[in-house]
């Protein structure tokens, strides 16, 4: 069975730079694509990026100065950095697996298997 | 803003079937996927590929697609399925990906 590990601070000054980390067990990294994805309190899901196990990486462009994800085949784990944070950055944090397919012409991405989420707060 | 357009409440009576709809350009090329989201829960897949279904998801969850629609279709609808419900797809410009603003379903 996949499961997702999400590992970060809870805690993040203003002006800091926020890091995640998300643990793969029950499969290898080195298979499907890896998402990372938030939700302020309150509000909707937003997509923050995705990277496949070559490193190739994908971001929202609303965040794509302040974010990066990497990924270490090694520790079957990816990493999320943003940085710059302000209190507009406090939400759960999610990671998720994401599959990538296609039929007849149209794409469609899913994400199947979720990790628990873990909150981040940005307070001085 | 989002560029997945979704309706921010619906209610169904108990039993009875409701459509949750997910408008935008990006649905005329790529398919919509759905996923549940309870209170204090992460969000859980539901409908992928058009009309796919994960294991374990109840064959009342259906989706199809026509032009910038997608929609998902939960007929004879129960109270477990009171949820938020997000749409998914790769945006018009890249390879990215956006979510909808989410639909709270209310079942009476």
């Amino acid at each position: 069975q996949v499961q997702l590990q999400e590992s970060g601070p809870g805690l993040v000054k203003p002006s800091e730079t926020l890091s995640l980390t998300c643990t793969v067990s029950g499969a290898s990294i080195s298979s499907y694509y890896w998402s990372c994805i938030r939700q302020p309190p309150e509000k909707g899901l937003e997509w923050i990026g995705y990277i496949h196990h070559s490193g190739s990486a994908y971001y929202n462009p609303s965040l794509k100065s302040r974010v990066s994800i990497s990924i270490d085949t090694l520790k079957n784990q990816f990493s999320l950095m943003l940085h710059s944070v302000t209190a507009a950055d406090t939400a759960v944090y999610y990671c998720a697996r994401l599959g990538v397919g296609g039929i007849g012409g149209y794409y469609y991405y899913y994400m199947d298997v979720w990790g628990k989420g873990t909150t981040v707060t940005v307070s001085s | 803003s989002s560029e997945l357009t979704q309706d921010p409440a619906v209610s169904v009576a108990l039993g009875q079937t409701v459509r949750i709809t997910c408008q935008g350009d990006s649905l005329r090329n790529h398919y919509a996927t759905w996923y549940q989201q309870k209170p204090g829960q992460a969000p859980l897949l539901v409908i992928y590929a058009k009309n796919n279904r994960p294991s374990g998801i109840p064959d009342r969850f259906s989706g199809s697609s026509s032009g910038n629609t997608a929609s998902l279709t939960i007929t004879g609808a129960q109270a477990e399925d009171e949820a938020d419900y997000y749409c998914n797809s790769r945006d018009s410009s890249g390879n990215h990906l956006v979510f909808g603003g989410g639909t709270k379903l209310t079942v009476l």
